[in-house]
């Protein structure tokens, strides 16, 4: 089973709607989680950090789920700029490399 | 210029050729990353290094080799190309702080023929 795992999709919507996305991880003591952002043939870019009592960054809102051992992303209001592979990912122990789900791509549509 | 940067952006080699990843940051973080991103796989990890002469493998460190003799440097070597190793290579280096963000270089896009 993957460390990190994500429904790959695409997700297309239309501009203004409101979109979510999870992810699974398996290692329970796993202790930073992150949502990065991919643009094509680009680089990976932290998108936000997600922390346990749930955070939000203007239209983006992540939470966490310990004893579920999910995280989630929300974006409301997409914008065609939002149009990206979003990667979940999670630090299995501090200091350590960053385990990536395979990512979960988003296409808004005007 | 501040920044993670790798060298070269595209590659062509051949199969059986050595060839060598380069990556250098500026900041002096501790921890630099080999990944390769592969259609279907996502982001893999070779090879991390931890802090100057300290590495340890990935998931998928076959075929590579990796050096750290100075904390701004983190080369991969393809020690005998392969078709399989065909791939985008993206290095990255992290601080272990209150952000615990992880920059990633442009990237270099190596074709094995």
């Amino acid at each position: 089973r993957k460390e990190v795992e994500q429904d790959p999709g695409p997700f297309n919507v239309p501009e203004g709607a409101t979109v979510a996305f999870n992810c699974t991880y398996s290692n329970s003591a796993s202790q930073s989680f992150f949502w990065y952002r991919q643009d094509c043939r680009k680089e990976p870019k932290l998108l936000m950090s997600v922390y346990s009592s749930g955070n939000e960054d203007g239209r983006f809102t992540a939470q966490l789920n310990r004893a579920s051992q999910y995280i989630s992303l929300l974006i409301r209001d997409s914008k065609l700029s939002d149009s990206a592979t979003y990667l979940c990912v999670v630090n299995p122990n501090s200091g350590y490399a960053l385990n990536f789900g395979k990512g979960t791509s988003l296409l808004v549509t005007p | 210029d501040a920044g993670i940067t790798q060298s070269p952006r595209y590659k062509i080699t051949e199969t059986g050729r050595q060839v060598t990843l380069m990556c250098h940051q500026t900041w002096s973080h501790s921890y630099m990353f080999w990944y390769r991103q592969d259609l279907g796989h996502g982001l893999r990890l070779i090879y991390y290094s931890a802090a100057a002469d300290i590495t340890d493998k990935g998931e998928v460190p076959d075929g590579y080799v990796v050096s750290r003799s100075k904390t701004e440097n983190f080369p991969l070597t393809l020690e005998s190309a392969t078709r399989s190793q065909t791939s985008v290579y993206f290095c990255a280096s992290f601080q272990r702080d209150r952000a615990n963000e992880a920059f990633f270089g442009q990237g270099t896009r190596l074709t094995v023929v």
